[in-house]
This record gives C-alpha cells, structure tokens and sequence, in this order.
C-alpha cells in the first residue's frame, strides 16, 4: 500500500514552542503532500514535495523528504493557538499519481 | 490554484433516502475525484470522476451505491444512494489541473448525517 502514517497520532505543545509531525511510507513515491484540517472541514493544501526535493519550505513550515527511509517530516515553527488542527500526508506512485492518505496527526496548541 | 465548492455543505437524511452532492471548480481540471472521511478517520478515496465516461471506482465502492457523473471538466455530482447510518460521513471532492504534477485541491466537504 501506498498510504502514508503519521506520527504521533496526536501532538499537544504550548503556542510559541515547534512542532514536528513525521509520515512513513512503503513503497516509492512520486509526490508526497501535506495537508492540514480544521474540525472535520475540507482539507487545505501545505506543501508538495517531489520524489527529487528534500526540503522545502513555506512561511513557518519545513517539509523535509528522505527517500532512502521512505519518511518525511512537517515542521511548524513557533506555532499558534490556529495551527490546532489535524495534519495528513498524501503520497501517489506505483505508477498511480491519486494521493491516499495517513491517519493523520491531531495538533492542539494551547495559547 | 482551483478553488472548489460544494453543495450542501451540511445534510441530515432518512434512512432510505438518497442525497447528491455537487461539486464545482473554478477552472478547467484534468482530474476530479470523491473522497469519503468517516468520523475520526482518514480519508478514502471513492472514485475519479471521468468526464464523458463512467467514473473508476476503488475497492469496495460501486457504482449502484454511489453514482457519479461528470458531465463537464469544471464540474461532478457525488449520489449517495439509499442510505443507512453508516454512510454518515463527510464526503470530499478535489481535483488537479495536470495528474502527476500539480497540487491536489479539496473542497469544504459535505458533512452528511443518516438517521
């Protein structure tokens, strides 16, 4: 299975301190997509990363990519009591380019 | 990026009954597909939606229980058909410009309750 699974499962930091979400995978990947949730509403897009990036960032977020350990991690800077919300990795490959998704991780920051 | 929308945003249904789902996109899109979100869980992918030819359902998921159409490239309807409580969901549209290559967008999703 292509799915990715995030870990932990459910993260609870105090605002202003990091939080680092991390997402494993099985097989090769061609994208790998973040993506955050708020209350069980659509989701919105973070980042992508290609198979071929490592890192890549976009205001307060750092996604990194390890191919060779079939992992990626988001980083979210100095977070914010509006950061609370659920966070899911994407992948497509095997010759498929349709995400499927982890489990996701629960992120609550308490102001 | 494409900004999408869906109606309704919200349902409580019958057993029995059946409930369509639309989804619109802002722009021209290659892909459309339907995602269901049970409670707590991630996120299943039900079919892409095929424009001018019948939708590729995954795993699990049929045509009968949920028709699909997509008569146009900026446009889909989701039926949940015949309904039971364990159909209550949120069900999602998304769609990219250029598979394999561009962003995955979603819509708000449609929260839908069976009673």
């Amino acid at each position: 299975s292509q799915q990715g699974e995030e870990d932990p499962q459910a993260l609870s930091i105090q605002e202003g301190e990091n939080a680092t979400m991390n997402c494993s995978y099985k097989t090769s990947i061609n994208n790998l997509q973040w993506y955050r949730q708020n209350s069980g509403r659509g989701l919105v897009h973070l980042i992508l990363i290609r198979s071929n990036e490592r890192e890549k960032h976009s205001g307060r977020l750092r996604v990194t990519l390890d191919t060779s350990k079939k992992s990626s991690s988001l980083l979210i800077t100095a977070s914010r009591a509006a950061d609370t919300a659920s966070y899911f990795c994407a992948t497509d490959g095997g010759g498929s380019y349709i995400p499927t998704f982890g489990r996701g991780t629960s992120l609550i920051v308490h102001p | 990026s494409a900004v999408i929308s869906q109606k309704p945003s919200r349902d409580i249904c019958q057993r029995g009954t059946s409930l369509t789902i639309q989804c619109q996109v802002d722009s021209q899109v290659t892909m459309m597909f339907w995602y269901r979100q049970q409670p707590g869980q991630s996120l299943t992918l039900i079919a892409t939606a095929n424009q001018g030819s019948e939708a590729t359902y995954e795993s699990g998921f049929v045509i009968d229980k949920f028709p699909i159409s997509r008569p146009n490239l900026t446009f889909s309807t989701l039926t949940v058909s015949n309904m039971s409580p364990e159909d209550s969901s949120i069900y999602l549209c998304s769609a990219n410009r250029d598979s394999g290559t561009d962003t995955q967008y979603f819509g708000p999703g449609t929260r839908l309750t069976v009673l």
